[in-house]
């Protein structure tokens, strides 16, 4: 069964730091794999995919993400953290082989960043 | 908006109550999908469509049931509402399937007292 799992439910960075939220995935067959966003009280925005080639993802808003096959991860990046970076943050996967693009979420990782 | 709007954005209801979510969607998408999210629960999905007239049970259908009779509109419609059935209901749109993003609504904050 396809599963994602997002070890920390909060990461607490200083502004400027660099921050890493962490994803692990566990899915027959090849990955496809998302990272959204979710601010208070509003739906989730998409910040980057990993659907093939390089292994390094940039998305959206100065992140990005390594997607490491054999470690099974797909760990969020940022260099420099902003405090509009606090925020919910989910990791999803779908099958490659499936043609329905059901996702399958982590449970969120809230990323607090202080001034 | 993504292109997607869900009414209403909050609603109480009441245990037997019934309801129907609302979701429309503008980019003629051929996917979608209704979400729920519980607090620390990350989002289930409770059904999905591939196209009008197609759609399929996600990870956590009971209670639930959907019709698609157009491109545009997936309404979710809670037949007897029940506690367990408190949550925040995204729908989101996508034109491919695996490989594309998801496009999400707003939500709807629904509380069954």
């Amino acid at each position: 069964a396809q599963s994602v799992a997002q070890p920390e439910d909060q990461v607490n960075v200083a502004e400027g730091n660099p921050l890493t939220v962490k994803c692990t995935y566990s899915v027959s067959g090849n990955p496809y794999l998302f990272w959204y966003v979710q601010y208070p009280n509003r739906g989730l925005q998409f910040l980057l995919k990993y659907i093939t080639g390089d292994n390094l993802v940039k998305g959206s808003y100065g992140f990005e993400a390594e997607f490491n096959k054999s470690q099974t991860s797909f760990h969020l990046k940022k260099p420099s953290a902003l405090v509009s970076d606090s925020a919910l943050y989910f990791c999803a996967v779908s099958r490659g082989s499936s043609n329905t693009g059901k996702l399958i979420f982590g449970q969120g990782t809230t990323l607090q960043v202080k001034p | 908006n993504a292109g997607v709007t869900q009414t209403p954005k909050f609603r109480i209801l009441k245990i037997g109550q019934s309801m129907t979510l609302q979701c429309t969607q503008d980019m003629n998408h051929n996917y979608m999908y209704w979400y729920r999210q519980d607090p620390g629960m990350g989002l289930k999905l409770i059904y999905y469509s591939v196209g009008a007239g197609i759609t399929d049970k996600g990870e956590v259908p009971n209670g639930y049931n959907v019709s698609r009779s157009t491109t545009e509109d997936f309404p979710l419609r809670l037949e007897l509402a029940a506690p367990s059935q408190t949550s925040v209901y995204f729908c989101a749109h996508s034109t491919l399937a695996a490989t594309d993003t998801q496009y999400f609504g707003p939500g709807t904050r629904l509380t069954v007292l």
